[in-house]
């Protein structure tokens, strides 16, 4: 079955680059987009952009052009690079894979914290 | 973007009870890309119900979904303990896609 696993420090410090992969396994990947949304603590979820694995991209402008998605189909992984984070970054960072029938394969979250 | 707005905020119910949840949007969104989920601590979201009233894989028939334009709506027709979640309405027809902020079914 298709499974999705985020990785990365879980620390990261204000202004600097928050950079997460997701490993993805049990999918082809040649169809569908691979998405990152996020969720800061006791609040709602928030899209910050899919990837294909062609490498076409499609990010949410809230982000300012911020983020940054890059593809490695040899690995299976795809990652997410942000700039100049604050603490309003502070989140959980899901990966997931998006489908014409909505979100329906999630990695189980990692919490990044931006503090100094 | 699209504003989905989500009501009521939180549902106090019992178990055996009916849940209606709302999601309205700022603008009309194609049925084909509505969805629903569900939500429990600790755990990243579920998918339920897609296509506005399409139950996910393995999603029990006490789900479902309708609605169209701007005005959808999730019923979970007789609550059963494990249903008791925060659940998120989403629209992924026009970029940015966006969420609800969500309904807190509780226990009553």
């Amino acid at each position: 079955q298709v499974q999705l696993q985020e990785s990365g420090p879980g620390l990261v410090k204000p202004s600097g680059t928050l950079s997460l992969t997701c490993t993805v396994s049990g999918d082809s990947i040649t169809k569908n987009n691979w998405n990152w949304i996020r969720q800061p603590p006791g609040k709602k979820l928030e899209w910050i952009g899919y990837i294909f694995n062609s490498g076409s991209t499609n990010s949410n402008p809230s982000l300012k052009s911020r983020a940054t998605l890059s593809f490695d189909t040899s690995k299976k992984q795809f990652s997410l690079k942000l700039t100049s984070v604050t603490a309003a970054d502070t989140a959980i960072y899901y990966c997931a894979r998006g489908t014409v029938a909505g979100v329906d394969h999630w990695g189980q979250g990692t919490l990044v914290t931006v503090s100094s | 973007e699209i504003v989905l707005t989500q009501s009521p905020g939180t549902l106090s119910l019992s178990p055996g009870e009916r849940a209606t949840l709302s999601c309205r949007a700022s603008q009309t969104v194609s049925s084909t890309y509505l969805a629903w989920y569900q939500q429990k601590p600790g755990q990243p979201p579920r998918l339920l119900i897609y296509g506005t009233s399409t139950r996910a894989t393995g999603i029990p028939d006490r789900f479902s979904g309708s609605g169209s334009g701007t005005d959808f709506s999730l019923t979970i027709s007789r609550l059963e303990p494990d249903d008791f979640a925060v659940y998120y309405c989403q629209q992924y027809d026009r970029s940015p896609q966006t969420f609800g902020q969500g309904t807190k079914v509780e226990i009553k």
